[in-house]
């Protein structure tokens, strides 16, 4: 069974700072890797999607890169800002590419 | 578009009692999927759908029934209500899992007493 870890479980920092959150996943044979942002509250909102051919994925302020061999993932978030606090969840699917297994999240806090 | 529907936003049951969570897409979406979100925890997968007619179970799935008869809607049943399903519900659809995004929608927050 596949099983995804997030650490830190949260992470306060102050405004302006460049941040990495990280993702680790037991099992290799992932078909894709999602970010995901979470406000208190409410639903999920896609942030990347990098196939598992693919080794990196940017939006924004936002880059995202895939290791898969070695089970990793990281969110690197460029000059924070308070509207990036939120909670960051990342989820991979796997022998069954229907099947989306998900982290526990890093909580975000950016200080102004 | 409305993108990803549920309703109702909370609920509170009784244990032992039924009741049917409803979630709607408007994307035309083959894919759609139920997930319960508990504290500290991340989403662990219900149910999924891969188009109408065609349901199988996820990680968690006793105590939770599924249908899928249109596109649009795919419900979420708890035939009778424990405490230990006291949780928030999301919902998600996808056109392709192996390639595409989840959209969710907004919640479903379930307390059994």
């Amino acid at each position: 069974k596949q099983e995804v870890t997030q650490i830190p479980a949260a992470l306060s920092v102050p405004e302006g700072e460049n941040l990495v959150l990280n993702c680790s996943f037991t099992d290799s044979a992932i078909y894709n890797l999602q970010w995901f942002r979470q406000d208190p509250g409410k639903g999920l909102t896609s942030l990347l999607l990098i196939q598992s051919s693919q080794r990196e994925q940017t939006s924004g302020r936002l880059n995202a890169s895939l290791d898969k061999s070695s089970g990793r993932s990281t969110l690197y978030i460029a000059a924070s800002q308070p509207g990036d606090s939120a909670t960051y969840l990342c989820a991979v699917n796997g022998d069954n590419f229907n099947k989306f297994y998900f982290g526990s999240g890093t909580k975000l806090n950016v200080k102004p | 578009n409305a993108g990803v529907t549920q309703t109702p936003k909370f609920q509170v049951l009784k244990t032992g009692q039924s009741m049917t969570l409803q979630c709607a897409q408007d994307m035309n979406h083959e894919y759609m999927s139920w997930y319960r979100q508990d504290p500290g925890m991340g989403l662990r997968l219900i149910h999924y759908s891969v188009g109408a007619g065609i349901t199988d179970q996820g990680e968690v799935p006793n105590g939770y029934n599924v249908s899928r008869s249109t596109t649009e809607d795919f419900p979420l049943r708890l035939l009778s209500a424990a405490p230990s399903q006291t949780s928030v519900y999301f919902c998600a659809s996808s056109q392709q899992t192996d390639t595409d995004t989840q959209y969710f929608g907004p919640g479903t927050r379930l307390t059994v007493l």
